[in-house]
C-alpha cells in the first residue's frame, strides 16, 4: 500500500511554461484534494474533488485546472506558471467528502516543491 | 467564516520534558472536527490526533493530548516526555461540518527537540 504518491517531487519551470502534477491512491478513497503550502500560510484548499467525476473549486483556484482522471487519480494543471504558483503542493484524499466519523480523515501524499522562474 | 490562529511560530522543548502548542479558532458552528497534524523535514503530514466539538473528553494518543475548550474556542496540543523524533512543524486544522466540509489549517507551529 502506497497511499497517496505524487510525481514530480520537485519541479522548476520558467514563467510561463504549463505542467501537470500527478497524484494517485490506492486506498480507494472516493475524495481527493489539491493544496499549497506557502511559508507562513498553512495549507491552503486549491480544487477538490468530492466523488469521481466532480471537481469544486476550493479557497485560491485561479491559475490553476483540475482532472479527476478517474477514482485513483487526480491532477493538477498549470496552463501558464507565474512566480506568485512558486509552492509547495499536497495532494490528499479521503474515503468521503463528508460524514461524522472518520471518513473524512483526509491522508496526505509527500508533496512537489515547485519553483517558478 | 471560520479561522485557525497558531500564536507561536516557534518553540523548543528540552528532551523529555512537556511542551504545550497552542490554537485557536473562531467558528459559528457547533458541531466540527479539530486535529493536529505534525509535518517532519520530509513533508510529510501525519495525523497526530483527532478531537470532536461533541465530545467534552480531550483526546489522547500515547504521548499526546489535547486541552480541547470549546467555548474559548481553544485547542492545544501537549507533548509528553518529548523525543529528538518529535521535531517538525505542527498544524492545527478545523474541519467545517457544513457546506464544502474543508479543512482550515493555521500557520503552524515550529518545535525543536533539543538533546
Amino acid at each position: 500500500n502506497a497511499g497517496v504518491t505524487q510525481n514530480p517531487k520537485f519541479q522548476v519551470l520558467k514563467t510561463g511554461q504549463s505542467m501537470t502534477l500527478q497524484c494517485a491512491q490506492d486506498m480507494n478513497h472516493n475524495s481527493m484534494y489539491w493544496y499549497r503550502q506557502d511559508p507562513g500560510m498553512g495549507l491552503r484548499l486549491i480544487y477538490y474533488s468530492a466523488s469521481e467525476g466532480t471537481t469544486d473549486k476550493g479557497e485560491v483556484p485561479n491559475g490553476y485546472n483540475v482532472s479527476r482522471l478517474n477514482k485513483r487519480e487526480f491532477s493538477l494543471r498549470l496552463e501558464s506558471a507565474a512566480p506568485s504558483q512558486t509552492s509547495v503542493y499536497f495532494c490528499a484524499s479521503s474515503l468521503a467528502h463528508r460524514g461524522k466519523g472518520r471518513e473524512h480523515e483526509q491522508f496526505f501524499g509527500p508533496g512537489t516543491r515547485l519553483t517558478v522562474l | 467564516a471560520q479561522t485557525v490562529t497558531q500564536s507561536q511560530p516557534e518553540m523548543s522543548v528540552q528532551e523529555a520534558e512537556t511542551v504545550t502548542l497552542s490554537c485557536t479558532y473562531d467558528t459559528s458552528e457547533s458541531d466540527y472536527y479539530l486535529f493536529w497534524y505534525k509535518q517532519p523535514p520530509s513533508r510529510q503530514m501525519i495525523l497526530v490526533i483527532r478531537q470532536e466539538a461533541y465530545k467534552q473528553q480531550n483526546a489522547t494518543e500515547n504521548r499526546f493530548s489535547v486541552n480541547f475548550q470549546k467555548a474559548a474556542k481553544s485547542f492545544s496540543l501537549k507533548i509528553s516526555d518529548s523525543q529528538l523524533g518529535d521535531a517538525a512543524m505542527y498544524f492545527c486544522a478545523y474541519r467545517t461540518h457544513s457546506g464544502t466540509y474543508k479543512y482550515i489549517f493555521g500557520t503552524g507551529t515550529r518545535l525543536k527537540v533539543l538533546a
